[in-house]
């Protein structure tokens, strides 16, 4: 399976400023994932991000806020946009691979977002 | 680390007998679901998956259980350890033309007691 890596693991920001998050995939791959899980909570869907094209964001999640880049097909970066406290949570980064006949989504550690 | 899960339903399972967490599902046009495993500090880890059209797939240690009638989903982990102590998550999937997107139940912590 892919290897995927996140930076930072771990941030403590201010409200108001931006965090950008990156992931790392040590293969190249075409669909990557953003997800977010609040404390205590499963995983959500933020967007899918295809290399060369715009990012798709599911419904209640919007560019302007969580700004997405791909540049290419082993890397992509998440913005978390003019922060609140509610932004708290952990980021994930995902991304899916051929395995066996089946696409199956492989997950990196997290980025764990404090906002205060 | 930080812990994932605070205020999920807890399963607690003393070390050597079997683990069954259960997971409810609402899409019946899923082509597959998947059991992932989440220890404190981590990304979610794949651990078995199972098509729409079977009803019964084994891993090592590991039993999953599809009912499609009452789209419902389970996980049986045979002689528990304690390094099977994490939250758990089952999702659907569903294949769209360019992208698999799943769906993630609530989850389930499982604790281990020796």
């Amino acid at each position: 399976s892919a290897v995927i890596s996140q930076k930072p693991s771990r941030d403590i920001c201010q409200r108001g400023t931006s965090l950008t998050i990156q992931c790392q995939v040590d293969s190249q791959v075409t669909m990557m994932f953003w997800y977010r899980q609040q404390p205590g909570q499963s995983l959500t869907l933020i967007a899918t991000a295809n290399q060369g094209s715009e990012a798709t964001y599911e419904s209640g999640f919007v560019i302007d806020k969580f700004p997405i880049s791909r540049p290419n097909l082993t890397f992509s970066t998440l913005t978390v946009s003019n922060m609140s406290p509610e932004d708290s949570s952990i980021y994930l980064c995902s991304v899916e691979d051929l395995y066996r006949g089946v696409y199956e989504q492989y997950f990196g550690p997290g980025t764990r977002l404090t906002v205060t | 680390g930080e812990s994932v899960g605070l205020h999920l339903p807890t399963l607690s399972v003393q070390e050597g007998d079997n683990s069954i967490i259960n997971c409810a599902y609402s899409n019946s046009a899923s082509d597959y679901f998947i059991w992932y495993k989440q220890e404190s500090g981590k990304g979610p880890q794949f651990i078995i998956d199972i098509r729409s059209n079977m009803d019964k797939r084994q891993g090592q240690r590991v039993t999953v259980l599809l009912n499609k009638t009452v789209k419902h989903l389970s996980l049986q982990i045979a002689a528990t350890q304690p390094g099977d102590s994490a939250v758990y998550f089952c999702a659907d999937v569903n294949s769209t033309g360019t992208a698999s997107k799943l769906t993630f139940g609530t989850g389930t912590r499982l604790q281990v007691t020796l």
